[in-house]
């Protein structure tokens, strides 16, 4: 039923260095991707998403890309920073009625440690 | 997140008590879901809601789970005669319900039932 899947439990990464976060998805149906960032004892916070006519959406340090023949994407995180350890989620959804995004599909996350 | 309001943020309940978690969306948002997370696993969709209606309630489980949001006050889930089970974080998102608009989530409401 893991629609979504983040084989990687743990990435650990030096300060300044590039971090590549990945992610697989089988509904061929998915229409928009989204990570999150989630600290301990608080709530997932939206990070960048990129929708499948794209292949690759920018925000400044954090970039997405979308491989849907491989059904793939990752997240890059250039230059990686302390601050930046948290664990990092992977969401996938469809239109709901061509317009409304519906539910979020996650994946389990990645710890992602980044140390000085 | 100063954004979507949920309360309470920890519970404690006993095994047969009634648990009611309540969830305010980020101002101008129409649209409710409510996720539930288990230790070491990610997020699970559980319902999806507008004003006053429920638009997908596939991931709810059939019996004891309810979950409303009236056209005044906060989206509530309630969950009857909880068992040890139930125990687990539960988090409210909001969203504009508009295209390519994502989900904004609360800081969740931790679970625990002795």
């Amino acid at each position: 039923d893991q629609q979504v899947k983040q084989n990687s439990p743990s990435l650990s990464v030096q300060e300044g260095r590039i971090s590549i976060l990945n992610c697989d998805y089988t509904n061929s149906m998915f229409d928009y991707f989204l990570w999150y960032k989630k600290y301990p004892a608080e709530g997932p916070t939206f990070l960048i998403s990129i929708s499948s006519i794209k292949d690759k959406n920018e925000d400044g340090r954090f970039t997405v890309f979308l491989n849907k023949s491989a059904k793939h994407l990752s997240l890059h995180i250039v230059p990686s920073q302390p601050g930046d350890s948290a664990v990092y989620f992977c969401a996938a959804s469809e239109y709901d009625r061509g317009s409304t995004l519906g539910r979020l599909y996650f994946g389990r996350g990645t710890q992602l440690t980044v140390w000085p | 997140n100063a954004g979507v309001m949920q309360n309470p943020r920890h519970l404690v309940r006993r095994r047969g008590q009634e648990a009611r978690l309540r969830c305010s969306p980020m101002k101008g948002h129409s649209h409710v879901y409510w996720y539930r997370q288990l230790p070491e696993e990610g997020l699970k969709f559980m319902v999806y809601l507008q004003k006053e209606n429920i638009i997908d309630e596939s991931g709810m489980p059939k019996e004891r789970f309810s979950a409303e949001f009236p056209k005044e006050g906060p989206s509530i889930l309630r969950i009857q005669q909880v068992v040890r089970g139930d125990s687990a974080a539960y988090f409210c998102a909001s969203s504009q319900g508009m295209s390519n608009q994502p989900q904004h989530f609360g800081d969740g409401t931790r679970l625990s039932i002795l």
